[in-house]
């Protein structure tokens, strides 16, 4: 079936620093790809998406782009903030019929 | 104006006892959700509808009984609650082929069995 890998947490930046977190799935057909982002104590809020190969999504200043060739999704912010402290899941859907989601990665961002 | 509303937020019961979940959304969409995240913050489906009608089941006991009276509202019903339910539960909706396939998700709610 299909599923989601993410790279393991947790990740702890300094304020600035540049972010990767490593996302790669698994899916027969043109999955929908999006990452989610849950701030302690909260819900599940979804921060960007994209929906076929070689989409980039963006939003608040992270991108994550579609490669299909390498079935990746990887999300990426040039300088984070202490605010940017949370889970994010990556998580792909075919159809609507249901999200499927990665592992979380908590990242945690010190001043 | 909350989109896909959930409540409770925070439920503290005890162990054998029968509670509910309600969800209502906004959005007008057709398909709602009931995921569940474990301590370890793994989110996984446990009930999809669409129009009303059960469409995903992903082995869920049987004491947990979903409810769609409308196709806006997608209730949870749990019975004889046990430790392992403790969890957090989300709510979410889509509309299929618009948005991307986009599911938008409550903001949970916090279940405690004691």
């Amino acid at each position: 079936g299909d599923s989601v890998t993410q790279m393991e947490g947790p990740v702890t930046l300094s304020e600035e620093a540049f972010l990767t977190i490593n996302c790669t799935y698994t899916a027969t057909g043109y999955p929908s790809l999006f990452w989610y982002v849950q701030y302690p104590g909260e819900g599940l809020q979804l921060l960007l998406k994209a929906t076929k190969a070689d989409d980039k999504g963006s939003n608040k200043g992270f991108e994550a782009t579609y490669r299909k060739e390498t079935t990746s999704f990887h999300l990426e912010k040039g300088s984070v903030q202490v605010s940017d402290s949370a889970v994010y899941f990556c998580a792909l859907t075919q159809g609507a019929q249901k999200l499927v989601f990665g592992q979380g990665t908590r990242l945690t961002i010190n001043p | 104006d909350t989109a896909v509303s959930q409540t409770p937020k925070y439920l503290v019961t005890q162990m054998g006892n029968d509670k509910s979940i309600k969800c209502e959304q906004n959005l007008g969409h057709d398909t709602m959700y009931w995921y569940k995240q474990d301590s370890k913050k793994f989110l996984k489906i446990m009930f999809s509808y669409n129009n009303k009608e059960l469409i995903i089941n992903e082995t869920v006991p049987n004491r947990f009984s979903p409810k769609s009276p409308d196709k806006a509202h997608l209730n949870l019903h749990i019975n004889s609650l046990e430790l392992g339910d403790s969890a957090v539960y989300f709510c979410a909706s889509s509309q299929p082929g618009i948005s991307g396939n986009t599911i938008y998700f409550g903001e949970g709610s916090w279940l405690t069995v004691v």
